[in-house]
């Protein structure tokens, strides 16, 4: 199993819409998480983070933690053609260590 | 407050030439990360210094690769002996030592070996 997975999409959408983005997690012992938007050909971009402590909301976007089920979502609500993107899911080593483990990202497509 | 740079951006070379990438943190930042990505894959990691100590390396990171931060600024990756395989995208990565893990990419280097 790899430690961390995602679909790969594409994950259509129509513009207004809300896109739920899942990605799920092999060590239960994971306590923090971490979103980045990937846009074609550039490099990624942190959005989102956080703890197994709780769900975290920012403007447009909600990240929730499911700890029973290994996997944390990305709600964007009032998805808009400029959300349309790769994003990738990292998570780090449980205790010590920074290195971040990515999924292969899941491409969303926001359509007009 | 400028973000992470990385120079070239682009990097062709032929097959056993040697190449060396050059990233410039966050300033404040006291940790810095190298990745690598290759197409519909996830970001890879490298290798990552604290200040001027290189902490932890991958096992991707064959021994023609080597990375240094003299200074804990700047840091450098050389690939020796370069093959169509180390075709990827290298990305740096820097954190500041509150949050570690909040990790802040710059634009990378794509490396095309002929």
């Amino acid at each position: 199993q790899k430690e961390v997975e995602q679909n790969s999409g594409p994950l259509s959408v129509p513009e207004g819409a809300i896109a739920s983005l899942n990605c799920t997690y092999s060590d239960r012992g994971s306590q923090s998480f971490f979103w980045y938007r990937q846009y074609s050909g550039k490099s990624p971009e942190l959005i989102m983070f956080i703890y197994s402590n709780g769900d975290k909301e920012d403007g447009r976007f909600t990240a929730q933690l499911n700890k029973a089920s290994q996997y944390v979502s990305l709600l964007i609500r009032d998805s808009q053609p400029s959300d349309s993107a790769t994003y990738l899911c990292a998570v780090p080593p449980r205790g010590g260590g920074n290195k971040l483990t990515f999924g292969t990202g899941t491409q969303l497509k926001v359509e007009l | 407050d400028t973000g992470v740079s990385q120079n070239p951006r682009h990097k062709i070379t032929k097959r056993g030439q040697n190449v060396t990438f050059r990233c410039d943190p966050i300033s404040e930042h006291n940790r810095l990360y190298w990745y690598r990505q290759t197409l519909g894959q996830g970001p890879e990691f490298l290798t990552y210094f604290q200040n001027e100590a290189q902490l932890e390396k991958s096992r991707l990171l064959s021994d023609r690769f080597s990375a240094e931060r003299p200074k804990g600024s700047f840091s450098t990756l050389e690939i020796q002996r370069t093959e169509q395989g180390d075709s990827a995208m290298y990305l740096c990565a820097s954190s500041p030592q509150r949050a570690p893990r909040e990790q802040y990419f710059g634009p990378g280097t794509r490396l095309t070996v002929t």
